[in-house]
């Protein structure tokens, strides 16, 4: 069965820094993985996806993740973080060929001013 | 595109008494799937479907709890009694094989159950 790990309840970051919000994943296939983000009070919202290819996925609002097969690692960074950038976010994974998509647990990003 | 709607966006009910939430998927959409999210459990799939057939209902907590999709438009969940434990919040979302595999999943802004 496939699982996903979020290591970190909450990542603290200052604004203008580099951050990393860490994910590790199990599926039995290739794995589909997936990052999406939740404001309060809202649905989750879809990031980036990570299918095949090139390991350095780039999404939405600078967000990139870095795919690491040998580490089943699927680590999401920012450059450069935003106070607007602080949310829950969630790291998500679905076996190749199939529809089932399990979440971890999800990190709260807090970023400073 | 006006989203993946869900209804209501809070109920507030007595234990023992029937929910029933709402959700109408992106139109065009082939996948629906219902979850719920606790701060204890995170977020859980309870049950997804595909072409309005239900697909994997293994998350299903308890026999409570009944979910259909009568047409492509509209799902319900529905909670039948309802319990204290039964209280988070219900997120349905949609996803399309036309978009190209693997398409991500489309959240409706969930709706907040409390059982008192």
């Amino acid at each position: 069965a496939q699982s996903v790990a979020q290591p970190e309840d909450q990542v603290n970051v200052a604004e203008g820094n580099p951050l990393t919000v860490k994910c590790t994943y199990s599926v039995s296939g290739n794995p589909y993985l997936f990052w999406y983000v939740q404001y309060p009070n809202r649905g989750l919202q879809f990031l980036l996806k990570y299918i095949t290819g090139d390991n350095l996925v780039k999404g939405s609002y600078g967000f990139e993740a870095e795919f690491n097969k040998s580490q089943t690692s699927f680590h999401l960074k920012k450059p450069s973080a935003l106070v607007s950038d602080s949310a829950l976010y969630f790291c998500a994974v679905r076996e190749g060929g199939g529809f089932k998509t399990i979440f971890g647990a999800g990190t709260r990003l807090f970023v400073k001013a | 595109d006006a989203g993946v709607i869900q209804s209501p966006r809070h109920e507030v009910t007595e234990m023992g008494q029937e929910v029933t939430l709402r959700c109408k998927p992106i139109s065009g959409h082939d996948y629906l799937f219902w979850y719920r999210q606790t701060m204890m459990r995170g977020l859980e799939l309870l049950i997804y479907f595909n072409n309005n057939v239900p697909i994997d209902d293994s998350g299903m907590p308890e026999d409570r709890f009944s979910a259909k999709m009568p047409n492509a438009s509209f799902s319900t969940l529905k909670i039948q009694p309802s319990e204290p434990r039964d209280s988070a919040v219900y997120f349905c979302a949609s996803s399309s094989t036309r978009q190209g595999a693997p398409s991500p999943l489309h959240f409706g802004n969930g709706t907040r159950l409390t059982v008192t």
